[in-house]
């Protein structure tokens, strides 16, 4: 059953710890990509990788570090430096020499 | 750079048909991608036009002019499910094989 699983669907840390947020895939999809989605917005993109041991950042990256050791991992940290941590993190990933994005089910994350 | 342009919001009767308009700029066209997302989920795809003309999948039809910047994602006899928001996006042409996304339309069906 393939597919892309994020884990938990919704996580609560206090201010100033760091906390990593997991995305795995079994679609063998190449490109593994974050984005962040806040109330009423649209999709900002955090960080994409189109290969093992390789990423690069998006639009938002400030606050933010991954790591892509297998194709089939990219996990996000998002660190105490992410002045507004509380949202919508949504993983995609996208088979070779197409555009389509194939999305997790999202990590709800809030920070008090 | 490339620019994407949703109404943020609209509303329409259960059973009705209703238009989501978007339009964008950008320096080179890949295509263009249609998405729903429930409130709380993830996005799902509905359509991808690379060329010009409508192209129709159920009571989901999408239209595309590369010449006006312009496509339109068209709902028929619509369902309360369908409320949703819906998201236009292109691929960004500075290469990554990204996606740039506009922010979204937030369908409400009522009764």
């Amino acid at each position: 059953d393939g597919g892309i699983t994020q884990s938990p669907k919704y996580l609560f840390r206090k201010e100033g710890q760091n906390v990593t947020l997991s995305c795995e895939q079994n679609l063998n999809h190449d490109a593994m990509y974050w984005y962040r989605q806040d109330p009423g917005q649209g999709l900002r993109l955090i960080y994409y990788s189109q290969i093992v041991n390789d990423f690069q950042k998006g639009d938002i990256a400030e606050g933010y570090s991954v790591s892509r050791e297998k194709k089939e991992s990219f996990p996000l940290t998002v660190t105490s430096a992410q002045k507004n941590p509380t949202a919508f993190y949504l993983c995609a990933t996208t088979p070779a020499g197409t555009y389509e994005q194939y999305f997790g089910p999202g990590t709800r994350l809030t920070v008090t | 750079g490339q620019n994407i342009d949703q109404p943020t919001e609209m509303t329409a009767t259960e059973g009705a048909i209703v238009q989501i308009n978007c339009t964008y700029q950008t320096s080179g066209f890949n295509g263009l991608f249609w998405y729903q997302q429930h409130a709380g989920e993830a996005p799902t795809f509905l359509s991808y036009n690379v060329l010009d003309g409508l192209e129709e999948k159920g009571r989901f039809s999408s239209f595309l002019s590369r010449s006006k910047g312009y496509s339109y994602l068209l709902l028929k006899e619509l369902q309360m499910k369908d409320s949703a928001s819906y998201l236009c996006a292109v691929p960004f042409t500075g290469g990554g094989n990204k996606l740039t996304f506009g922010t979204g339309t937030q369908l409400k069906v009522e009764l």
